[in-house]
């Protein structure tokens, strides 16, 4: 059964720069069927997607956060990791990770269990 | 940017049908995947591929897709099933609906 568990602050400031990691068990994150994706649901409303990486390092990324956005992979400990840079408090959001089957615009079929991030000085 | 379009909120008697609608341009010619949230979880995967359930998931969700709307069915609804629905598409970028609250009377 695959798991993912995100880590990392859950209070960020103004301006500065949130740093997530989500780690893979109970299968490879090297798998080349899926891409691991970052998914955000700010508080009382819907889900939107941030962006995904492949086990080789390519990413594609929510063109309207692009700018702002850098993903990550460490196949070594089967994990990846989210940056996202300038935060306001419309950064303020549960943050999951998720896999997608590539094939055929697959779905989301496994998702963390989400962290709250807090944007506030 | 395409745009997924689902009603706020369904409410429906237990042991009825609900149904879930999800409005797109010519969204028949795309796979769709339905996602439950119940409150402080993440989303879980019930239909993907327009119509095919997840191993785990109850017989009683279903799902269709055709022209400018799919449809998100949950038949002999129970209590359980009360919880926020999304639907989600793949269209140059990943896509979600607006999400509908179920409600079970």
């Amino acid at each position: 059964q695959v798991q993912l568990q995100e880590s990392g602050p859950g209070l960020v400031k103004p301006s500065q720069t949130l740093s997530l990691t989500c780690t893979v068990s109970g299968g490879s994150i090297s798998s080349g069927d899926y891409y691991w994706s970052w998914i955000r649901q700010p508080p009382g409303k819907g889900l939107e997607w941030i962006g995904y990486i492949y086990y080789s390092g390519s990413t594609y990324y929510n063109p309207s956060l692009k700018s702002r956005v850098t993903i990550s992979v460490d196949t070594s400990k089967n994990q990846f990791s989210l940056k996202l840079s300038s935060v306001t408090a419309a950064d303020t959001a549960v943050y999951y990770c998720a896999r997608a089957r590539i094939a055929a615009a697959g779905p989301f079929d496994y998702w963390g269990q989400g962290t709250l991030v807090t944007v506030s000085s | 940017s395409y745009v997924l379009t689902q009603p706020p909120s369904v409410s429906v008697a237990p042991g009825q049908t609900a149904r879930i609608t999800c409005g797109g341009n010519n969204i028949g010619s795309k796979s769709v995947h339905w996602y439950q949230q119940k409150p402080g979880q993440a989303p879980v995967l019930v239909v993907y591929d327009d119509s095919d359930r997840p191993s785990g998931i109850p017989e009683r969700f279903s799902g269709s897709n055709s022209g400018n709307t799919a449809t998100l069915t949950i038949s002999r609804v129970e209590a359980g099933d009360e919880a926020d629905y999304y639907c989600q598409v793949w269209d140059s970028l990943y896509v979600f609906g607006t999400g509908t609250k179920v409600t079970v009377l």
